[in-house]
């Protein structure tokens, strides 16, 4: 079946560096997209989403970016933090799928001091 | 706002045994959603509910069954619990009429090992 995937399992950036977190999607009817993240021993925390309607949106030091061109989502974390060290899951959920969403597996973010 | 809790935290089974997860949301959320995460996985959606009195399967349903009488709780039961269940479970909830979003909250996860 269709799934959502992510390019890298482990990312480690410099504290206070942007840091790019990457997922490719493969089910073209999908129309909503949503980051989590997900600190050690808890569940996993909203960050931002974006319809398929959109290119971009910003929150508070997060961008989302979609290509639905080539099928990609990426999340970009401005000026990234030791709070910010933990697992960044990209989600999808496809239209008229009674709002079920599809995880990708996951890629680990470390904070170097 | 308690938002989604979950109990209880931990557990640890014997094979054969069976037990209850309780997910309680206090959001009136319409949605509910159980998924298990296994080491370096994503979610996977056990089962899922749209409404008080209503269940439908998700992508791993086996050996697991649930019930929504009560719009605030879902509740997961395995029957007889396996190995292959060890994990932790996750309970969401999403409103119906959020707009424009398909959000779904998450409690803080229910730690399995079944022996």
């Amino acid at each position: 079946g269709e799934s959502v995937g992510l390019h890298l399992p482990t990312l480690s950036v410099q504290e206070g560096d942007n840091s790019i977190i990457n997922c490719a999607y493969s089910n073209s009817a999908s129309d909503y997209f949503i980051w989590y993240k997900q600190e050690s021993g808890k569940g996993p925390q909203f960050i931002i989403d974006i319809r398929s309607n959109m290119d971009k949106r910003q929150g508070q030091r997060v961008t989302v970016l979609l290509n639905k061109t080539v099928k990609h989502l990426s999340l970009q974390i401005a000026a990234t933090q030791p709070g910010d060290s933990a697992v960044y899951f990209c989600a999808e959920n496809m239209k008229g799928s009674a709002r079920q969403l599809t995880f990708g597996s996951g890629t680990q973010l470390t904070v170097l001091p | 706002n308690a938002g989604v809790t979950q109990t209880p935290k931990f557990r640890v089974l014997k094979t054969g045994q069976s037990m209850t997860l309780l997910c309680a949301q206090d959001m009136n959320h319409e949605y509910m959603y159980w998924y298990r995460q296994d080491p370096g996985m994503g979610l996977r959606l056990i089962h899922y509910s749209v409404g008080e009195g209503t269940t439908a399967k998700g992508e791993v349903p086996d050996g697991y069954n649930v019930s929504r009488l009560k719009k605030q709780n879902f509740l997961l039961g395995l029957e007889s619990a396996a190995p292959s269940q060890t994990s932790v479970y996750f309970c969401a909830s999403s409103s119906l009429t959020q707009p424009l979003t398909d959000t779904q909250y998450f409690g803080p996860g229910t730690r399995l090992t079944v022996l």
